[in-house]
């Protein structure tokens, strides 16, 4: 079956740099998606990764190894605003989203 | 109105009942979707339209009925429900395109918090 792990809750220090984890086992595979969802909220696309290596985008970065089945969603400088659920999915090989359960990230001052 | 739109944003509604929930995207896309959020679960995805045309239907109970009068308005309407449908119902939208294996990101809408009593 096809399967997306993430850490249920994390917890961190507001100005300190947060790695929430993503590992997956899926049919194929054709990109890994990571997005924000504010409690009550639409979640909100943040980064696509399909080759190996690390995406940066300002203060939010992702870094996928797909010879792992790895994927990471780096925070740094956090803020409260960040504090939200982040779900990864994964993009099948009949380019299907299967999405992980979310990881919620409570940021404390 | 900007993205993708839900009415109503919640709904309580008895199991005898028939309701409907509304999904309209103002981003000129033409696919749209239907998932199931349920606490500290993965998200479920339950309906594809792509080109008005329904392209996945993974299992969902005939309960739930979609309806894609055009490429900008979705539907689900719901009749005879069970209290384990309570959930957060989300609306999304995407471009694909047609012949090839593009994506693009899906844009959510806020989503229906429904209480099935």
């Amino acid at each position: 079956g096809q399967n997306i792990d993430q850490p249920t809750e994390m917890t961190a220090t507001e100005g300190a740099i947060v790695q929430i984890n993503c590992t997956y086992q899926t049919s194929g595979f054709n990109g890994l998606f990571w997005y924000q969802q504010h409690a009550g909220e639409a979640p909100t696309f943040l980064s696509y990764n399909v080759l190996d290596g690390l995406e940066e985008k300002g203060r939010f970065s992702s870094f996928l190894s797909r010879s792992k089945g790895y994927s990471y969603l780096l925070l740094k400088e956090l803020q409260m605003k960040d504090s939200a659920s982040y779900l990864c999915a994964v993009l099948d090989s009949n380019y299907q989203l299967i999405w992980g359960a979310g990881t919620k990230l409570i940021i404390k001052p | 109105e900007t993205g993708v739109t839900q009415t109503p944003r919640h709904l309580v509604m008895g199991m005898t009942n028939k309701k409907s929930l509304k999904c309209e995207q103002h981003l000129g896309h033409n696919a749209m979707y239907w998932y199931k959020q349920s606490a500290k679960k993965p998200l479920e995805l339950m309906f594809v339209y792509n080109f008005k045309e329904q392209t996945e239907n993974n299992s969902v109970p005939s309960r739930f009925s979609p309806e894609c009068p055009n490429s900008s308005h979705l539907f689900l309407h719901l009749h005879t429900l069970q209290p384990e449908d309570s959930a957060l119902y989300l609306c999304a939208s995407s471009q694909t395109h047609p012949g090839t294996s593009g994506w693009s990101e899906q844009f959510f809408g806020p989503g229906t918090r429904l209480t099935v009593l």
